[in-house]
């Protein structure tokens, strides 16, 4: 069964450092997300792309995050000077089908996550 | 603005028991709306959606939901629980991206 993975599963980093997250959506899918969740807290929306654009980010991904497909494959998220506050666990997630630019409501599948640590 | 609410932050039931865990939800038109479960140190793993039509979804593992639109709910049912139930269970409402709940814990004791 196809499936999203993610990588590393776990990142430790020092304050201020560039850190980016890796995520290989399933193949067939044209919806891509970040998500996070704080320790404890509720998963929360980051950014979605579609059709090699951001369709929406929350107000949460600020200047010092960005999104990338590089290759057709791979979907990645980077932060550019990591903080404190950065710390969760983020994860990936894609789903399918073409609704001609509509929101997509099908269920979206999620990757295992990866843990960010910064110190 | 969208959001839904989970009322239980942790729910207990005995194996073999029903098991209701609870959503809310406000949106401004439609609702769709899902329930996704996490178990330790995994991803989020589908269980059902509510886009439109019956009112009582059914999903994996035996689980189901009823859409109740007069009363914004969308609470997850299982006739009966089982221990591999245990995990933490999210309702969340969707318009391209999701919006989660605060999550609630189940517990199934043998």
């Amino acid at each position: 069964e196809p499936e999203v993975t993610q990588t590393p599963s776990h990142q430790v980093t020092q304050m201020g450092q560039e850190v980016i997250l890796r995520c290989v959506p399933i193949s067939n899918h044209l919806y891509f997300y970040w998500y996070r969740q704080i320790l404890g807290q509720k998963v929360e929306f980051l950014v979605s792309f579609y059709n090699n654009e951001i369709s929406e980010k929350s107000e949460i991904f600020d200047d010092q995050f960005s999104v990338e497909r590089p290759d057709g494959s791979n979907f990645t998220l980077k932060i550019r000077s990591t903080k404190l506050e950065d710390s969760a666990m983020y994860f990936c997630a894609s789903s399918g089908g073409k609704t001609g630019g509509f929101p997509n409501y099908n269920e979206q599948f999620f990757g295992p996550g990866t843990r960010l640590t910064v110190l | 603005a969208q959001s839904v609410a989970q009322p239980e932050d942790q729910v207990n039931v005995a194996e073999g028991n029903p098991l209701t865990v609870k959503c809310t939800y406000s949106v401004s038109g439609n609702p769709y709306l899902f329930w996704y479960v996490q178990y330790p140190n995994r991803g989020l793993q589908f269980l059902l959606k509510y886009i439109t039509g019956d009112n009582l979804v059914k999903g994996s593992y035996g689980f189901e939901a009823e859409f109740n639109k007069s009363q914004t709910s969308f609470h997850l049912k299982k006739p009966s629980a089982l221990v591999s139930d245990s995990a933490l269970y999210f309702c969340a409402v969707s318009g391209g991206k999701l919006i989660f709940g605060q999550g609630t814990e189940l517990s199934v004791k043998p």
